[in-house]
């Protein structure tokens, strides 16, 4: 079993819809969680960093996390095309940074 | 956060040669990370390049095929040897500001394709 479980997509919403990003993990040492995005031919861009269970919101984008499911969550509202980018969510523990496959998210116009 | 520059960007490469991948930041930065992605996955930790001593290299990577140096708190390399078609890639570079449990940032890779 992978450390941390993430679905590759692709997901296609249209433009306007909310998004649901989902990852689950199995290592209790895991204390931080972020998510990246991540467009073609560039590198991964912080978006979310978040250590305690919760909701932590930024502007369109809010991220959840729930320990006791180890099961975190980043939510895209009234999403856009410049939305379009594969989301790979990470955890710290230990040291140590595990990063999820990502999942592609297309928005439609 | 810290601005992360790589180069080159992109490399077609014929099998058999080396290349070096140069990382540079605009600030001192406590660690830095070298990875690979594969297209579709997940991005795989090479090493961490330590400031002044011999990186630390993750299980199925070794020095003599990807030598790092990391010879100040702004800059590192990361050489691929002897390549061959299995190290086409993207390769990475993250940086990691202050200490404790901080996210890492990433340059924006470089493409490398092996004829």
């Amino acid at each position: 079993q992978k450390e941390v479980e993430q679905d590759p997509g692709p997901l296609s919403v249209p433009e306007g819809a909310i998004v649901s990003l989902n990852c689950t993990y199995s290592n209790s040492a895991f204390q931080y969680f972020m998510w990246y995005r991540q467009y073609s031919r560039k590198g991964p861009e912080l978006l979310m960093y978040t250590y305690s269970s919760g909701n932590k919101e930024d502007g369109r984008f809010t991220a959840q996390v729930d320990k006791s499911s180890k099961y975190i969550s980043l939510f895209i509202r009234d999403s856009q095309p410049s939305d379009s980018a594969t989301y790979l969510c990470a955890m710290i523990g230990g040291f140590k940074t595990i990063f999820g496959a990502g999942t592609r998210l297309f928005v439609k116009a | 956060s810290a601005v992360i520059s790589q180069k080159p960007s992109r490399d077609i490469c014929q099998r058999g040669t080396s290349l070096t991948i140069q990382c540079q930041v605009d600030s001192q930065v406590t660690m830095m990370f070298w990875y690979r992605q594969q297209p579709g996955q997940s991005l795989t930790l090479i090493a961490t390049a330590n400031q002044g001593s011999e990186a630390t290299y993750e299980s199925g990577f070794v020095i003599d095929k990807f030598p790092i140096s990391r010879p100040n708190l702004t800059f590192s390399t990361l050489t691929v040897s002897n390549m061959s078609p299995e190290d086409s890639s993207i390769y990475l570079c993250s940086v990691v500001e202050g200490t404790g449990n901080q996210p890492q940032h990433f340059g924006d890779g470089t493409r490398l394709s092996i004829l």
